[in-house]
């Protein structure tokens, strides 16, 4: 069936780059996202790729496809504070819903 | 910037009680969602709503689970006898096309959570 994974915790220096890493199970996923979530807030998209594509870049955010593998990475460069937050994984489910992992916590110290 | 709402932010309640988890969405969006998240583990779909009528439901969404559209704004989701398991954060989201090109942008509320006592 469907599934996402990815590591739960990760913690980076101010300024270095944080790498999160998710794999997925469904090879039909059109479309795969990474969800942001602050505390107390809602999930919010932070940025999608399509299938056909191996990598898109927005701004401080590239994220990386690797089809044959089923694994996806999102990389944020020059890592602020502002950048703590829980990352969310997530694949299309058929026509209707969002497949997502547990969620990666990402910690940003000085 | 428009924004799904949900109230209460916390539910506290005890075994065998009813709840109704209430949100609010986008106001021109007509897809709506509910999903929960168990301490520590993945965001889980329960239930997609288009027109007055469910879409899609997952396992969880047996017979102690309801979703109503009762006044063209509200979103809401029942349940009615709950149980220690029960206990989760809920996020409702919305969107304003399905995903049948596989595109499907959903905006989510900051989650109700329930616990279960």
């Amino acid at each position: 069936g469907e599934d996402v994974e990815q590591s739960l915790f990760l913690s980076v220096r101010e300024g270095d780059s944080s790498v999160i890493n998710c794999t997925y199970t469904d090879s039909s996923s059109t479309y795969l996202y990474w969800y942001k979530q602050e505390p107390g807030a809602g999930l919010q998209l932070l940025t999608y790729i399509f299938s056909n594509m191996d990598m898109k870049q927005d701004q401080r955010l590239t994220v990386l496809l690797n089809k044959k593998d089923k694994h996806l990475s999102l990389r944020i460069a020059d890592t602020q504070t502002g950048d703590s937050a829980i990352y969310f994984c997530a694949e299309t489910g058929g026509y209707n819903k969002l497949i997502f992992g547990a969620g990666t916590r990402l910690a940003v110290h000085p | 910037e428009p924004e799904v709402t949900q109230t209460p932010s916390h539910q506290v309640t005890q075994m065998g009680q009813e709840v109704i988890l209430r949100c609010v969405p986008i106001s021109n969006h007509l897809y709506f969602y509910w999903y929960r998240q168990i301490l520590g583990q993945k965001v889980e779909f329960l239930v997609s709503f288009y027109n007055n009528e469910i879409s899609e439901k997952s396992e969880i969404f047996d017979d102690q689970f309801s979703v109503e559209r009762p006044d063209g704004s509200n979103f809401t989701l029942k349940i009615r006898s709950t149980k220690l398991e029960d206990s989760a954060m809920y996020f409702c989201a919305s969107s304003d096309k399905p995903g049948t090109s596989g595109y499907n942008e959903q905006f989510f509320g900051p989650g109700t959570r329930l616990t279960v006592l």
